[in-house]
């Protein structure tokens, strides 16, 4: 199984500010790497596809990187109603998994 | 629009069964994978099973393999869960998910509102 290791699990987060959210996975996992955002009550949304690619809809601000083992997740400058947890997942092999999420929280 | 409506939950005894439904509108059902993503209270998501698109074959994780049945009705754009021997840590908010394609290995473009599977004496 490959383990999807998210930090930090928490961050608090002025507005504005920029924030990165890394995804290690256990083996390499080429750009099979996605990223989702869970608002309290909601859905997951998908926000970044296969490590880099965008999203219609989504806002700018959200931006993947990495490939391999190593990703990033970056929201450029951060507004309020991205208070949400954030979740990687990998869709290389089987089981699919998730990392634990990230908690971000607007100071 | 594309739209995922699920049914099915409720509160169940342990070691009984629930079947969920998974009503999707607005695409083109057979062409994509679909799959079951569950989130326990206070916890992280953990999928569940998938079947493929264009007939393909249904997957499941260890913990649920030989207990929940996977199965969709490409006439009536439904994915269903069969859900048998449940157990405690089968408590989740159960969601359904659109793959981005036809194959089992793709990101989840579209998610349900959930539905609660309470399992409980």
């Amino acid at each position: 199984e490959i383990v999807l290791t998210q930090s930090p699990d928490f961050q608090s987060v002025t507005p504005k500010e920029k924030v990165t959210i890394t995804c290690r996975a256990s083996q390499s996992i080429g750009s099979s790497l996605h990223w989702y955002q869970q608002k309290p009550d909601q859905s997951p949304k998908l926000l970044i596809k296969y490590a880099s690619q965008s999203i219609s809809g989504v806002p700018s601000r959200f931006s993947g990187s990495g490939s391999g083992t190593d990703f990033t997740l970056t929201i450029s400058s951060l507004e309020a109603e991205d208070a949400a947890t954030y979740y990687c997942h990998q869709s290389s092999g089987l089981p699919l998994t998730f990392g634990g999420g990230t908690k971000v929280e607007i100071k | 629009e594309v739209q995922l409506v699920e049914s099915g939950g409720g509160l169940v005894q342990p070691g009984g069964s629930l079947r969920l439904s998974c009503a999707a509108s607005g695409f083109n059902f057979d062409n994509y994978a679909m799959s079951w993503v569950r989130q326990a209270p206070g916890k992280g998501l953990q999928w569940v099973s998938a079947f493929s698109g264009r007939g393909g074959s249904a997957f499941y994780p260890d913990s649920v393999k030989g207990r929940f049945t996977i199965s969709r009705d490409n006439s009536k754009s439904t994915l269903s869960l069969q859900m048998n021997s449940l157990r405690a840590e089968d408590t989740a908010v159960y969601y359904c998910a659109k793959g981005t394609g036809s194959a089992t290995y793709h990101a989840f473009e579209i998610w349900g509102q959930g539905t609660v599977v309470t399992v409980s004496s």
